[in-house]
């Protein structure tokens, strides 16, 4: 059983360019949780979809960020007209239903130059 | 509001000592705690898990302590080895549906030869 896999691992973008983010969750996980961890500081919290549901966006910025969990493909999260302050690791985690425990993928590590 | 910080950003010992990261939170109704390690370009690996309603929980060379009375918690490591260097996080969730973790700032613990 694979892991949560995230692709890609590095990502390069412009300022003003858009970044897509993918997370496949493991098998038979309906729960998926983005973070973004900024260096040398824990994990915050973005939000959490389920399957063509986002259920908590509460650490989601208003603007030019986006989510999705569609029922085929992995979750996407997008961010639009990326800025310096968007050079992030973004982590994906996932959860069966029922279960507290979540799986971070490896991350994707954003630079905006 | 939640939130969960850590006393020590970094921690040194020497290999073969036991360590002992500690974790304090404010949110008195949270139900659900988890230690997670993080190498270096790596996602966060879950570590071991206490619910609130128990206040010691032990796993491979690892114990976790939970005082409810001064809400703080602690990750004690047995017998430290060099592969325990890495970034420790402790992690809050409030359990029941879904997973959102707030997490701290992290301890790097240092191993020594």
């Amino acid at each position: 059983n694979a892991g949560v896999m995230q692709n890609p691992r590095h990502l390069v973008r412009r300022r003003g360019q858009e970044a897509r983010l993918r997370c496949s969750p493991m098998k038979g996980h309906s729960h998926v949780y983005w973070y973004r961890q900024l260096p040398e500081e824990g994990l915050k919290f973005m939000v959490y979809l389920q399957k063509e549901n986002i259920i908590d966006e509460s650490g989601m910025p208003k603007e030019r960020f986006s989510a999705e969990f569609p029922k085929e493909g992995p979750s996407i999260l997008r961010i639009q007209q990326v800025v310096r302050g968007d050079s992030a690791a973004y982590f994906c985690a996932s959860s069966p239903p029922g279960q507290i425990e979540a799986f971070f993928g490896q991350g994707t590590r954003l630079t905006v130059v | 509001g939640e939130s969960v910080g850590l006393h020590l950003p970094t921690l040194s010992v020497q290999e073969g000592d036991n360590s002992i990261i500690n974790c304090a939170y404010s949110n008195s109704a949270s139900d659900y705690f988890i230690w997670y390690k993080q190498e270096s370009g790596k996602g966060p690996q879950f570590i071991i898990d206490i619910r609130s309603n128990m206040d010691k929980r032990q796993g491979q060379r690892v114990t976790v302590l939970l005082n409810k009375t001064v809400k703080h918690l602690s990750l004690q490591i047995a017998a430290t080895q060099p592969g325990d260097s890495a970034v420790y996080f402790c992690a809050d969730g409030l359990g029941g549906y879904g997973n959102k973790l707030v997490f701290g700032a992290g301890t790097i613990l240092r191993v020594k030869s």
